[in-house]
């Protein structure tokens, strides 16, 4: 069964602190690891995404980083601010399919103190 | 660009009666997926339309359904509902097929 395991169900850090999410899988054939950022009351927005070549993707304070052996991947962010908490999805393609299903992890709810 | 669309934000029901939900995906994208969140299950993948055919399904049952028209925007049935139903129906669009983009959802309260 094609599943996505995420942790922690929450984390709370101090404003300039460093946020890491982390997600593990099982299934070989996913090749597209998006992370979405949810707000309450608003659907979830793409916020970076990797594909399985690469171990590692960065933009401006969100960075992923992804270990194929360990079929493991993270979402780091940088100097998080009050303004990042909200509820972070990991999630994951599979290849073997021709469409666009995702399969998501439980969500993590950051929160950012001031 | 506008982003997706999706009508009505929020619905009230009662058991066993049924619901027709719509989503206006990105200009020119023609992959329309719908996934269920619930405090429980978290997100889960209902199923995906492109070019007016079902290209995946999810495992929910019958009751849930679908389609997509020329325009490629989508719309999403249930029938007979039940209490288990509540939850934020989210409809993604995707040109590509790997990048997803979500509408706001509709939040439906089955009572």
């Amino acid at each position: 069964q094609q599943q996505v395991k995420q942790s922690p169900q929450s984390l709370i850090v101090q404003k300039g602190g460093i946020s890491i999410i982390n997600c593990a899988y099982e299934n070989t054939a996913f090749d597209y690891f998006p992370w979405y950022q949810q707000f309450p009351g608003k659907g979830p927005a793409l916020l970076i995404a990797i594909r399985p070549d690469v171990s590692e993707k960065k933009e401006g304070r969100f960075t992923i980083s992804f270990n194929k052996s360990a079929k493991q991947f993270s979402l780091h962010i940088m100097d998080s601010q009050p303004g990042d908490s909200a509820t972070y999805f990991c999630a994951a393609r599979g290849r073997e399919t021709s469409g666009s299903r995702l399969t998501f992890g439980e969500g993590t709810q950051l929160t950012v103190n001031p | 660009k506008a982003g997706v669309t999706q009508t009505p934000r929020y619905l009230i029901k009662t058991r066993g009666q049924q619901v027709t939900l719509s989503c206006s995906p990105i200009s020119g994208h023609r992959s329309v997926s719908w996934y269920q969140q619930t405090p429980g299950q978290g997100l889960q993948f209902l199923f995906e339309y492109f070019s007016e055919t079902q290209r995946n399904k999810g495992n929910f049952p019958g009751r849930f359904s679908g389609r997509q028209f020329s325009n490629s925007r989508s719309e999403m049935n249930v029938s007979t509902l039940e209490l288990g139903d509540s939850a934020l129906y989210l409809c993604a669009s995707s040109l590509t097929g790997y990048e997803q983009f979500f509408g706001p959802g509709t939040r439906l309260t089955v009572l």
